[in-house]
């Protein structure tokens, strides 16, 4: 049973414009929010984080957005850069759990193109 | 300077012999992960370590074994009872438990001929 859902598996858009990733978790308990970008044949990086007492975290052209009571997040880049391609995994954690069990999406492929 | 490496980037092995592969950490971190990726499937838990000379499965820690002798290295090996075992395998630490930011290492990718 899939907890953190990224229900599409890419994304292309144009230079310049938002790009709007999305992720549904299932587990109420999660109170803990990360996306992470990932190349091709390299391990993933940290992107930004959002915790369930905020709806909202931005940090420069990034901007995540929790909607607790529809447990959906989405993940907003504005403006997407061709450098933004990649793979962008959503992933949840349950803090009272401990952080051993970070619960990962399938990823979205976004490709952005010049 | 600090961080996470994972050697080799490819390793080819027959079937059959068990490999083991390399995760070290200079950030002293406490917590050290173990993860698998396949296409379509995400990042998928294998061992987790919370401290030195403890470790638990994930979510699929069968025909997998790791160590945790020192703080700073976790190998994994995949032995022969991995039924699946080409993948791209990625390790990962966190300052502790609770942290739940990981920090992941460039991974290395088996190949089971």
């Amino acid at each position: 049973d899939q907890q953190v859902k990224q229900n599409s598996p890419s994304l292309s858009v144009q230079e310049g414009r938002i790009s709007i990733l999305n992720c549904d978790y299932t587990n109420s308990m999660f109170d803990y929010f990360l996306w992470y970008k990932k190349y091709p044949a390299e391990g993933p990086t940290f992107l930004i984080s959002i915790s369930s007492i905020k709806d909202k975290n931005e940090d420069g052209r990034f901007t995540v957005f929790l909607n607790k009571s529809a447990k959906h997040l989405s993940l907003h880049i504005v403006p997407s850069q061709p450098g933004d391609s990649a793979v962008y995994f959503c992933a949840a954690s349950a803090r009272g759990g401990g952080s051993e069990k970070l619960v990962f999406g399938k990823g979205m492929k976004l490709t952005v193109n010049p | 300077d600090g961080g996470i490496t994972q050697s080799p980037k490819y390793l080819f092995r027959k079937e059959g012999q068990n490999v083991t592969l390399s995760c070290e950490q200079n950030l002293n971190h406490d917590a050290m992960y173990w993860y698998r990726q396949d296409p379509g499937q995400g990042l998928r838990l294998i061992y987790y370590s919370q401290i030195v000379n403890d470790f638990q499965k994930g979510d699929i820690a069968e025909g997998y074994s790791v160590s945790r002798e020192k703080k700073e290295s976790f190998p994994l090996t995949v032995t022969s009872a991995q039924k699946n075992p080409t993948a791209f395998y990625l390790c990962a630490s966190s300052p502790d438990a609770a942290h739940n930011e990981q920090f992941f290492g460039p991974g290395t990718r088996l190949t089971v001929l």
